[in-house]
This record gives structure tokens, sequence and C-alpha cells, in this order.
């Protein structure tokens, strides 16, 4: 059973283009989380969606920031017009449900914003 | 809203000594309490989780944590440490009887010198 997977594992962008990252959780699950960590810093939540539906987007920035969740394929965060403040590892987890169960996470995607 | 301190930025320790990582939370309700451990480049892994039950929790690679609820910690240890458990490590929380928005520490950075 594959783990949380996500790619690209680095991306660079210059300032203004755009940054698509991916996540594809382990087989059965349908939950899906994503979280940044800024340099020298904790992970912060962004986002929970399940299958097609946003539940909670209260840690995304207001502008430029978009997640999906298809019902077919990975999970998709984007950035729009990235800034250099936008450079940090990104991490998706997955669980098979809400509560308490176990989050799993992926490995990252680095952004590196020029 | 809930809240996760780690007041140890790093911890220094020689190998085979015992270890023992902060972490204080806050919440006005109930909480379920993780730790997990970040080796460089990598996504996060679950150490252990306190859910309910008995309040010493033991997880993998020989470590352990103890839930106090008066003094609202959850210190992880271990008794002697490995050159391998040289990692970052982040407390967080979930509120219980909620779907997981998960608040993270700042991280404990665990330098073990040979």
């Amino acid at each position: 059973n594959a783990g949380v997977m996500q790619n690209p594992r680095h991306l660079v962008r210059r300032r203004g283009q755009e940054a698509r990252l991916r996540c594809s959780p382990m087989k059965g699950h349908s939950h899906v989380y994503w979280y940044r960590q800024l340099p020298e810093e904790g992970l912060k939540f962004m986002v929970y969606l399940q299958k097609e539906n946003i539940i909670d987007e209260s840690g995304m920035p207001k502008e430029r920031f978009s997640a999906e969740f298809p019902k077919e394929g990975p999970s998709i965060l984007r950035i729009q017009q990235v800034v250099r403040g936008d450079s940090a590892a990104y991490f998706c987890a997955s669980s098979p449900s809400g509560g308490e169960d176990t989050q799993y996470f992926g490995p990252g995607t680095r952004l590196t914003v020029l | 809203a809930q809240s996760v301190t780690q007041l140890d930025s790093q911890v220094p320790v020689f190998e085979e000594a015992p270890v023992e990582l902060r972490c204080n939370y806050s919440s006005s309700v109930s909480v379920y309490l993780f730790w997990y451990v970040q080796y460089p480049n990598q996504g996060l892994q679950l150490l252990l989780k306190y859910l309910s039950g008995s309040t010493l929790v033991k997880g993998i690679n020989g470590f352990e944590a103890e839930f106090n609820k008066s003094q609202t910690s959850f210190h992880l240890r271990k008794p002697s440490v490995h050159i391998s458990d040289t990692a970052e490590y982040f407390c967080a929380v979930i509120l219980s009887g909620g779907y997981q928005k998960v608040t993270f520490g700042t991280g404990t950075k665990l330098q073990v010198i040979p």
C-alpha cells in the first residue's frame, strides 16, 4: 500500500508564475489536508478537503491560493502569481475519515520562488 | 482556539543519554495529542498519539509520552538516544470529537552528539 504521494518534490518558479502542487492520498483515504511549513516554523493548517468538497479553508490566504480534490485524480493546491513569501514546504496528509484518525503525511513539495 | 507550545527549539544530547522534549497545550475543550518526527527533507511520521485511556503512551523507536491533564503537558521521552534520532520533533493537537484540523507546535530539533 503506497503512502501519500506528492509531486513534484521540488518546484522552482519565478515571481508571477503559477505553481501547481499535487497530492495523491493513500488508497482508501477520502480526506486530504494541506499544510505549509515556512522556514524555521512549524506546520500551519491550510485547507481540509473531502472528495469534491472543501470542508475548511480557514488557513488559506484569501487571494491567489486555491485547492481542489476532484472525484477522480489527485488533490491540487494551486498558487497563482507566486511571490517570494510563498517559498515554503507544502505538505499533504490524508486519512480514511475525519475525527481522530491518524493523518499520514507525504514527503512534501518544496517551492522556491526566485 | 487551541495552541501548542514547544519551549525548546533545540536540544543537544549525547548518544545513549536520556532525553525529554517538552510540550504544553492550551485548549478549552478536550484534545487528542500527537508527536510527529521529521527527518531532514522528509515528511512527518507519527511517533505516538494519546486519545484516551492510559496516560502513558508508548510509540515507535523507543519513545514514550505522558499526558498530564492538570499540567496540560504531553512531554516526549526516550531513555537512551541514538544518532539516528537526530531529527525535528513536533507536538500536535486536535480537538476531540472534531475533525482533524491539526495544530502543531513550532518544533524541537534534537541533536544527538556522538
